[in-house]
C-alpha cells in the first residue's frame, strides 16, 4: 500500500504527558498536512510543510504543539503537556506541489486524554 | 478567513434515489473545492473535485456544480446505494495565490440510504 499512514492509530495518555505521532505520506508528494478533527465536525487545518519546510500554522496550533518535517519525507506532531481538550483524532494528508492539488488522507491518530 | 457552510447535516433518502448536498463558501478566492466521503472510523476519501474554471464535473452517479458568482457549490449523488451511506465533507481552499491549498471543510452530512 502506497497510501499515506499513520502511527500509532490511537493513543491513550494522561494529562500533563508527552505524545508523538508520526506520518508517512505517499512517496513522490511534496506537501504534507496535519488536521484535527472532533467527533462531528469536519478537520481543521493546523500545518502544512512543503518538503521540509513549514510554510503555516494554524491559530488552533497552540506553543504546546510543534511539527518537524526533517529530510522532506516523513513527519512528526508533537503535543506537550497534553489536556482534556487535545482529545481528537489527528490526521495526517499529503499532495503534490501546486494548486488545486487532491489531498490524500490517513487513517489518523485517535489521541485520548484520560 | 474561509469559512464553509454545509447543509443538510442529515440526509436520509431511500435506495435509488438521488441525494443532494449543498455548501457555501465565503472567500472569494477560493479556487478548489473537493469532496470526501468518510466511513464510521476510517479515513476521509476525496470522492469528486472541481476547479473553479469549470462549472460542472461528472464522475458515474457522482456530479458536484459550482457557482462561482453565488459562492455555492453542491454534490449531487443519483441512484443512491446502501454503500453511499457515510458522512460527506464538502471543503474549499485558495490554492493559487499562495495559500498553499490548505482545506476549509464544511460540518459533514450525515447520509442514510434506506432500503
Amino acid at each position: 500500500d502506497t497510501g499515506v499512514s499513520q502511527d500509532p492509530r490511537h493513543k491513550i495518555t494522561k494529562r500533563g504527558q508527552n505524545v508523538t505521532f508520526r506520518c508517512d505520506p505517499i512517496s513522490e508528494h511534496n506537501r504534507l498536512y496535519w488536521y484535527r478533527q472532533t467527533l462531528g465536525q469536519g478537520p481543521e487545518f493546523l500545518t502544512y510543510f512543503q518538503n521540509e519546510a513549514q510554510l503555516e500554522k494554524s491559530r488552533l496550533l497552540s506553543d504546546r504543539f510543534s511539527a518537524e518535517r526533517p529530510k522532506g519525507s516523513f513527519s512528526t506532531l508533537e503535543i506537550q503537556r497534553t489536556e482534556q481538550g487535545d482529545s481528537a483524532m489527528y490526521l495526517c494528508a499529503s499532495s503534490p506541489t501546486g494548486g488545486g492539488q487532491p489531498q490524500h488522507f490517513g487513517d489518523g491518530t485517535r489521541l485520548s486524554i484520560l | 478567513g474561509e469559512n464553509v457552510e454545509q447543509h443538510p447535516s442529515t440526509l436520509s433518502v431511500q435506495e435509488g434515489d438521488s441525494a443532494v448536498i449543498k455548501c457555501t463558501y465565503s472567500d472569494s478566492a477560493s479556487n478548489y473545492f473537493p469532496w470526501y466521503k468518510q466511513e464510521l472510523g476510517k479515513r476521509p476519501q476525496l470522492i469528486i473535485d472541481i476547479r473553479s474554471n469549470v462549472g460542472e464535473k461528472k464522475d458515474q452517479r457522482i456530479a458536484v456544480t459550482l457557482n462561482k458568482t453565488a459562492k455555492h457549490f453542491s454534490l449531487h449523488i443519483t441512484e443512491t446505494q446502501p454503500e453511499d451511506s457515510a458522512v460527506y465533507f464538502c471543503a474549499a481552499s485558495n490554492g493559487l495565490t499562495g495559500g498553499g491549498n490548505k482545506l476549509t471543510f464544511g460540518t459533514g452530512t450525515q447520509l442514510k440510504v434506506e432500503l
